[in-house]
């Protein structure tokens, strides 16, 4: 559809353990992210990258950590998931610069329990 | 601070009624507006952005850089518009900052 896919588009955890979701991209964009999106408070930024290798963090970055190694995947990392993290969580891409359209992953929903 | 901000959490509207989805935003630059829209369960799309003055579904939104508003209308709701519409700035970064949401609710 839009070029970007993510996986796992479900999980169940428990309290602790560590949680990887992997956004995957096939538009060669420049500018990735991840937000997570929880009622009341619409979607917020953790974190998100410029580059290869280049991230830097959005307003809730806390307890999250990032990595892209490759132009085409930008990996969100929970060290240890608490339920708090229990969210919706959308990865996107963009273009970047003037007009810069960013398209939206389907989500992923991850449940700590 | 750069901020969006949508007041109404929930609109509802009969069929063949007009919409307006409120949004404000705070930012001392020129700041780029988008509206995207969630229908039930799926990602989300963008519906328009204010450097295109275009019109999607039948949806309007103009920049009204006094009153630092970029509110949505359209003059006869349908059904299918049922979904959550976000609001979205673009400030002197990449990043998109969103606001809260609105959920509108086309009634029969």
């Amino acid at each position: 559809d839009a070029g970007i896919t993510q996986s796992p588009r479900h999980k169940v955890t428990e309290t602790g353990t560590p949680v990887t979701l992997r956004c995957h991209q096939t538009e060669n964009h420049r500018y990735m992210y991840w937000y997570r999106q929880d009622p009341g408070h619409g979607l917020r930024l953790i974190h998100y990258s410029y580059g290869v290798k280049d991230t830097d963090k959005g307003e809730v970055s806390d307890g999250y950590s990032v990595s892209r190694s490759k132009t085409e995947d930008f990996l969100l990392t929970l060290e240890s998931a608490t339920s708090s993290q229990t969210s919706v969580y959308f990865c996107a891409m963009g273009t970047g610069g003037s007009g810069n359209t960013i398209y939206f992953g389907e989500g992923s929903w991850l449940t700590v329990v | 601070a750069q901020r969006v901000t949508q007041p109404e959490k929930l609109l509802s509207v009969f069929k063949g009624a007009p919409v307006e989805l409120k949004c404000n935003y705070s930012y001392s630059g020129s700041p780029e507006l988008f509206w995207y829209v969630q229908y039930s369960r799926q990602r989300l799309q963008l519906l328009l952005r204010h450097i295109s003055r275009e019109s999607i579904k039948g949806f309007t939104a103009d920049l009204n850089k006094g009153e630092t508003s970029f509110h949505l209308k359209k003059p006869f709701a349908q059904e299918e518009d049922s979904a959550m519409y976000y609001c979205a700035l673009r400030a002197n970064t990449d990043k998109l900052i969103f606001g809260t949401g609105t959920r509108l609710q086309v009634f029969p």
